[in-house]
């Protein structure tokens, strides 16, 4: 079984809707982060948690909200979902006392289309 | 303002050939950078990283170079093969900080 997964995979909504991405994790890492991916602009974060009463914006946060249900969970919300939306969105996790100093290990993605 | 910059979208390489994938940064307080490798309808995977303090971390076909003064790291991947086509993308943070910046990515192409 994957250790970060992704729901779901795949979602096209219209404009206006409001839409839940939804990440939960096995590893037992307290950090949790979402980040987008745009053709040719990389991944950039949206927003990050370092336990479950740590919520932090990140380079992008405007139009997104998250909730940290639980340690394993870490949900995304589009309030309003515009066509600029329109990415791949990726949960990571992080383990700060790890081998491998601030490796994040990745869930499989979400293709978000807003119509 | 972009602190982490890759520069080359795309690269081509024969099999068994060198592939070398560059990585600029601006930020002169990171101090701890990463490469990560992505194949299509995947996440990303981990796949080398190298603290301020060392120029050069070696792992199997994979050295990763930093030169500081130039803020600039590569990642050298020797021999190449078919299966290394991904993009690859270095990311770096500091402090140990807990958040990445990451490049654009380069989608590299390993050619039989």
């Amino acid at each position: 079984d994957a250790d970060v997964t992704q729901t779901p995979r795949n979602r096209i909504t219209k404009t206006g809707k409001r839409i839940m991405l939804e990440c939960s994790q096995t590893k037992g890492h307290d950090r949790m982060y979402w980040y987008r991916q745009d053709p040719g602009l990389g991944l950039r974060l949206i927003y990050y948690s370092f336990d479950v009463k740590d919520i932090n914006k990140g380079e992008i946060s405007d139009g997104y909200s998250v909730s940290r249900q639980a340690q394993a969970k870490f949900s995304l919300s589009l309030e309003s979902a515009i066509p600029n939306q329109t990415a791949l969105y990726f949960c990571a996790t992080s383990d700060p006392s790890g081998q491998i100093t601030d490796t994040q290990y990745f869930g499989p993605g979400t293709r978000l289309t807003v119509l | 303002d972009q602190q982490v910059k890759q520069n080359s979208p795309s690269l081509s390489v024969q099999e068994g050939r060198i592939s070398i994938l560059n990585c600029d940064y601006t930020n002169s307080m990171f101090d701890y950078f990463l490469w990560y490798k992505k194949y299509p309808a995947e996440g990303p995977t981990f796949l080398i990283s190298i603290s301020s303090i060392k120029d050069k971390n070696e792992d199997g076909r994979f050295t990763v170079f930093l030169n500081k003064s130039a803020k600039h790291l590569s990642l050298h991947i020797v021999p190449s093969q078919p299966g290394d086509s991904a993009v690859y993308f270095c990311a770096a943070n500091y402090n140990q900080g807990g958040k990445l910046i990451f490049g654009q990515g380069t989608e590299l192409s390993v050619k039989p």
